[in-house]
Formats: structure tokens, C-alpha cells, sequence
């Protein structure tokens, strides 16, 4: 019954290798999102998706590539990891421009070794 | 801009009352946000202020002031459950909703 439910909750890697990070919502919310938190906490947008369309996005580097196969789902793909892109990843979803308030997931901790 | 600043750390003791401000600077104001984060979990939705003044929810209000680019959240009767970051969040004016987050104030609550 979990609302957004992100998939792994910890993920360890060597450098140079190309993981994915799934997300699944059940609300029915028509906009998903997936946030970078690093090290000093600050929650950053990655990308933005309405309804399976990219809308936002925040200038990231072209290894990650997100896919929105349908509005319930949207995953992240990281090519060619790097150190620096340990951190905890976040998806989230909310209804249109999200007045209500964003739901996030139980978040992905990706640690590049 | 759209920077948008909070404290880092606060302490306080089971059953006072605090208040975590927040100050921000973004254009085409749309509406200011608090979320709840507990350590190792996902941030929760705590309110959302769009006009001015004071939004109460059992515990937990907030309040704004647009014109002073100024929000706070009041934590009353604190319990030790209250221990979390208290993240403030604005949306980006430009389109669909980018919510821009401050770094997050850590409250820590002693008995």
C-alpha cells in the first residue's frame, strides 16, 4: 500500500558502472520527480515528468537518464557512475503543480565505491 | 534569486514551544512549503502557505508574511518525536512545479 515506493533502498557500486533506480507511485498524481540529497542535505530537482512528459530538467549530467514508461512510473538510469554521485536519491510525485504538497519515497542511498 | 535560508541547528526541551524561520528571495512568489524529515527517512508534507498569516494544524502552524519574504513554523508542545530537519520550500515561478528547498533546519528536542 505504499504510496511512492522507490526501489533499491541501498545500492553499493563501483565507479563505472550503470545502475537503476525504479519508482512506482499509487496515488494517481500526474507529475513525478526525482531529487538528489547529498552529503550537507540539501535536496536538489534533478528532473521533472507530467504525465510521462519531461519537464524540468536541472541542467544534470547526460549519464543520468530518467524514462517515464507510463505517469505511475518513473525510473533513473546512471551511466558511468561516479563518486561524486553517492548521495541519496528521492522520488517523489504530486497532483499537477503539487499545491498539495509532493509525496516522496522512502529514498535510494547510492554509495560509489 | 531564489535562495532561500533557514537556520541550521536548534535545540530545544520537551514541551516548550519553537519557531523555525525561514527567508527567501524568489520572484513570482508561489506559495512557501514546510516538509518534516527524520533522519534516514523520506521528507513529509507538513503545510503550505500561499497568503498571508497564520495556518494552524493541531501542533504545528505556520505563517507568512509575502511581503517580507518571510515564513515561520511553530512547534508547540514539543515531544521528543519532534527531533528532524524542518525543511522550507518554495516553487520555481517559471512553469510546473520545481520546488527549490532551503538546507533544512535540525531540530534537536531534550527531555
Amino acid at each position: 500500500d505504499t504510496a511512492v515506493s522507490q526501489t533499491p533502498k541501498y545500492l553499493v557500486t563501483q565507479m563505472g558502472n550503470d545502475k537503476s533506480i525504479k519508482c512506482e507511485q499509487n496515488l494517481g498524481h500526474d507529475t513525478m520527480y526525482w531529487y538528489k540529497q547529498d552529503s550537507k542535505k540539501f535536496l536538489k530537482i534533478m528532473f521533472s515528468y507530467n504525465n510521462k512528459e519531461l519537464i524540468i530538467n536541472e541542467t544534470v549530467p547526460n549519464r543520468f537518464s530518467p524514462k517515464s514508461p507510463d505517469k505511475a512510473h518513473l525510473n533513473l538510469h546512471i551511466n558511468s557512475l561516479e563518486l561524486g554521485d553517492s548521495a541519496v536519491y528521492f522520488c517523489a510525485s504530486s497532483l499537477g503543480q503539487g499545491a498539495g504538497g509532493y509525496t516522496f519515497g522512502s529514498g535510494t542511498r547510492l554509495t560509489v565505491v | 534569486g531564489q535562495n532561500i535560508d533557514q537556520p541550521t541547528e536548534m535545540t530545544a526541551t520537551e514541551g516548550a514551544i519553537v519557531q523555525i524561520n525561514c527567508t527567501y528571495q524568489t520572484s513570482g512568489f508561489n506559495g512557501l512549503f514546510w516538509y518534516q524529515q527524520h533522519a534516514g527517512e523520506a521528507p513529509t508534507f507538513l503545510s503550505y502557505n500561499v497568503l498571508d498569516g497564520l495556518e494552524e494544524k493541531g501542533r504545528f502552524s505556520s505563517f507568512l508574511s509575502r511581503s517580507k519574504g518571510y515564513s515561520y513554523l511553530l512547534l508547540k508542545e514539543l515531544q521528543m518525536k519532534d527531533s528532524a530537519s524542518y525543511l522550507c520550500a518554495s516553487p520555481f515561478s517559471g512553469g510546473y512545479n520545481k520546488l527549490i528547498f532551503g538546507a533544512g533546519t535540525r531540530l534537536a528536542v531534550h527531555p
